[in-house]
């Protein structure tokens, strides 16, 4: 059965490091989303994207993140400078067009 | 805003017990509602959903009921096993087929045999 699956795993950055966290969602869909899990609370929202472009972007997306999909397959979140609180799990979501998204295991990132 | 609430955990259970875990929700409109587990290591998982008032879900003898009247999607299971051990979701969508996810903070269950 195809899975989102996101790269890596786990990351270890410095403080005011640029990190790319890599996802490859499910190859027919059309619509990508990030969120993110800070330690004890909740899965939030940080943006989707469809047609090459930003459909949709929290409070949380400021100019710090981006997204790109560079090739056909690729999908990735960029934060320009890391911040301690910053440290979170990251998920990737793919949907073909229908409310059910579908995710990837997440990439933990630790800002050190 | 649109926002989602469960019980507050973590859950522990005794194999064979029943399981209920609550789930509220506030939203303009009509959402979607899911829930989505995540087992050890491993991304979230569609467990169930519901588009419409009084939809039931089901999957692997978990059930939920979009009820709009009390605006709650509770999880149910009649008799839990270990291998259920995990953390559950709740969460609702709105407009588009492309929309977002709203989600609930999530309730860690653990299963003893």
């Amino acid at each position: 059965e195809p899975e989102v699956t996101q790269t890596p795993s786990h990351q270890v950055t410095q403080m005011g490091q640029e990190v790319i966290l890599r996802c490859v969602p499910i190859s027919n869909h059309l619509y990508f989303y990030w969120y993110r899990q800070i330690l004890g609370q909740k899965v939030e929202f940080l943006v989707s994207f469809y047609n090459n472009e930003i459909s949709e972007k929290s409070e949380i997306f400021d100019d710090q993140f981006s997204v790109e999909r560079p090739d056909g397959s690729n999908f990735t979140l960029k934060i320009r400078s890391t911040k301690l609180e910053d440290s979170a799990m990251y998920f990737c979501a793919s949907t073909p067009g229908g409310r059910t998204q579908y995710f990837g295991p997440g990439t933990r990132l630790l800002v050190l | 805003g649109n926002s989602v609430t469960q019980m507050e955990g973590p859950v522990t259970l005794s194999e064979e017990a029943f399981l209920t875990i609550n789930c509220t929700y506030t939203a303009t409109g009509y959402p979607s509602l899911f829930w989505y587990v995540q087992y050890p290591g491993e991304g979230l998982q569609l467990l169930l959903k519901a588009t419409k008032a009084d939809d039931k879900g089901s999957n692997k003898g978990f059930e939920a009921t979009y009820r709009k009247e009390t605006t709650s999607f509770h999880l149910e299971k009649g008799s839990v096993q270990v291998s259920d051990s995990a953390v559950y979701f709740c969460a609702l969508s709105m407009g588009t087929s492309y929309g977002k996810l709203t989600f609930g903070q999530g309730t860690i269950l653990t299963v003893h045999p």
